[in-house]
């Protein structure tokens, strides 16, 4: 157990709805980072957040957006839902920013399946 | 596009023999990272590499890393059954937080 918690572990719902991935980090971890793992772009990194703030973006899609509130959970919400969103998405924490070299506890994944 | 390759792709060995798995990249890196994931459960960080390091040792595990040639080595002694399981390798970039992951390497121990 990594101490990180996803909510919830599978959601199954149709094209064009908006659904919300909420992640709890560990305790007293203040970066939360998304990923996303599918069979044909494998893990990609999405954004990252630090002490609320947003600090990185990688390969996140402009109907995706994220935030991190005051307790440090973090939300994923991703929106106008298509066949190619179904994957499995991980929510990742670390003590530090990022700058230096911290290694990242990996919640349970949350598996979104779009029909 | 992934910055880390790791290969082979999938690896079948006896349990009780070595498992060596590759990974190249294709630019400078802070530090390089081996996660392990078993079938469609979150991954699990088994070690961590910086830049000016060249080997490390963590239980059976021995990693290396030649930043000349751009590539890191993942060896696993004595293996178990417990040890089937996805291996990928990590990247952090110089001047980007997340990480960039290969496609992993799918180990396969045979009882």
């Amino acid at each position: 157990d990594s101490g990180v918690t996803q909510t919830p572990k599978h959601l199954i719902t149709a094209t064009g709805q908006r659904v919300t991935l909420r992640c709890s980090p560990r305790s007293g971890d203040l970066s939360v980072y998304w990923y996303q793992q599918s069979l044909d772009q494998g893990l990609q990194f999405l954004i990252q957040y630090y002490n609320g703030e947003e600090r990185a973006k990688g390969n996140i899609l402009e109907r995706f957006s994220a935030q991190q509130f005051p307790d440090l959970h973090s939300e994923l919400n991703l929106s106008s839902l298509e066949l190619g969103d179904s994957a499995l998405y991980f929510c990742a924490s670390s003590v530090g920013p990022g700058r230096e070299t911290y290694e990242q506890y990996f919640g349970p994944g949350t598996r979104l399946t779009v029909t | 596009s992934q910055q880390g390759e790791e290969d082979p792709q999938a690896l079948s060995i006896q349990e009780g023999e070595n498992a060596t798995m590759n990974c190249s990249y294709k630019t400078s890196i802070n530090n390089l990272q081996w996660y392990r994931q078993n079938s469609g459960r979150g991954l699990v960080h088994l070690i961590l590499i910086r830049s000016n390091e060249r080997e490390k040792h963590s239980g059976r595990l021995r990693v290396t890393l030649d930043t000349s040639k751009k590539s890191s080595s993942l060896l696993i002694t004595a293996s178990r059954a417990a040890d089937t399981a996805s291996y990928f390798c990590a990247t952090d970039l110089r001047g980007a937080d997340g990480l960039t992951f290969g496609k992993g390497t799918h180990l396969i121990i045979q009882p």
